[in-house]
């Protein structure tokens, strides 16, 4: 069961543009949206996260955007750089009892060419 | 702080073995979780543990599974016994209470599984 969609699969950007990941979600308990990264051998790490009581998050390069009507949330990176190439996870939590079960996308391998 | 340490990072086994994978957690968290990641089905949440206790287990694909916590700075995932289908890189992540819920999750780099 696929609670979390992510689009693209994969993407090309050149160096300077700007990436665009999308995702979905259909349940409107979760009350989180992180973004991780993952570089090739290393595990996910936390990028930039946004609850919904608000429509953006703004950390640098890295922009969320979140429309709660739609379920829907994306990632914008501008000015895009090559050391940016990896793979983005958009992901989704809820509070279950004590803890916050977070469930994850299928990731979106991105590359910046030069 | 060192992060999260998994151990092996490679594993390559036969099937019908038993292959028992550890993790150290962060010092001070007090939630453990065990993915899995394939290109198939991406990251999947097998396990998680609070104060050392399994949470919800419901992402454990079968009886072959089992994870143990048996105290704060230790955790291991032991399939047993292994199927080619079980290729995989496991991860173990940590992270603590934030009061809105786990916060951020801090992920080891993986075990690499191939059962041939």
């Amino acid at each position: 069961q696929q609670q979390v969609k992510q689009s693209p699969q994969s993407l090309i950007v050149q160096k300077g543009g700007i990436s665009i990941i999308n995702c979905a979600y259909e349940n409107t308990a979760f009350d989180y949206f992180p973004w991780y990264q993952q570089f090739p051998g290393k595990g996910p790490a936390l990028l930039i996260a946004i609850r919904p009581d608000v429509s953006e998050k703004k950390e640098g390069r890295f922009t969320i955007s979140f429309n709660k009507s739609a379920k829907q949330f994306s990632l914008h990176i501008m000015d895009s750089q090559p050391g940016d190439s990896a793979t983005y996870f958009c992901a989704a939590s809820m509070r279950t009892g004590t803890a916050s079960k977070l469930t994850f996308g299928t990731g979106t391998r991105l590359q910046v060419t030069l | 702080d060192a992060g999260v340490i998994q151990s092996p990072r490679h594993e390559v086994t036969e099937m019908g073995q038993e292959v028992t994978l550890r993790c150290k957690p962060i010092s001070g968290h007090d939630y453990l979780f065990w993915y899995r990641q394939t290109m198939m089905r991406g990251l999947e949440l097998l396990i998680y543990f609070n104060n050392n206790v399994p949470i919800d287990d419901s992402g454990m694909p079968e009886d072959r599974f089992s994870a143990k916590m048996p105290n704060a700075s230790f955790s291991t995932l032991k399939i047993q016994p292994s199927e080619p289908r079980d290729s995989a890189v496991y991860f173990c992540a940590s992270s603590s209470w934030t009061g809105m819920g786990t916060g951020e999750l801090f992920f080891g780099e993986g075990s690499r599984l191939t059962v041939l």
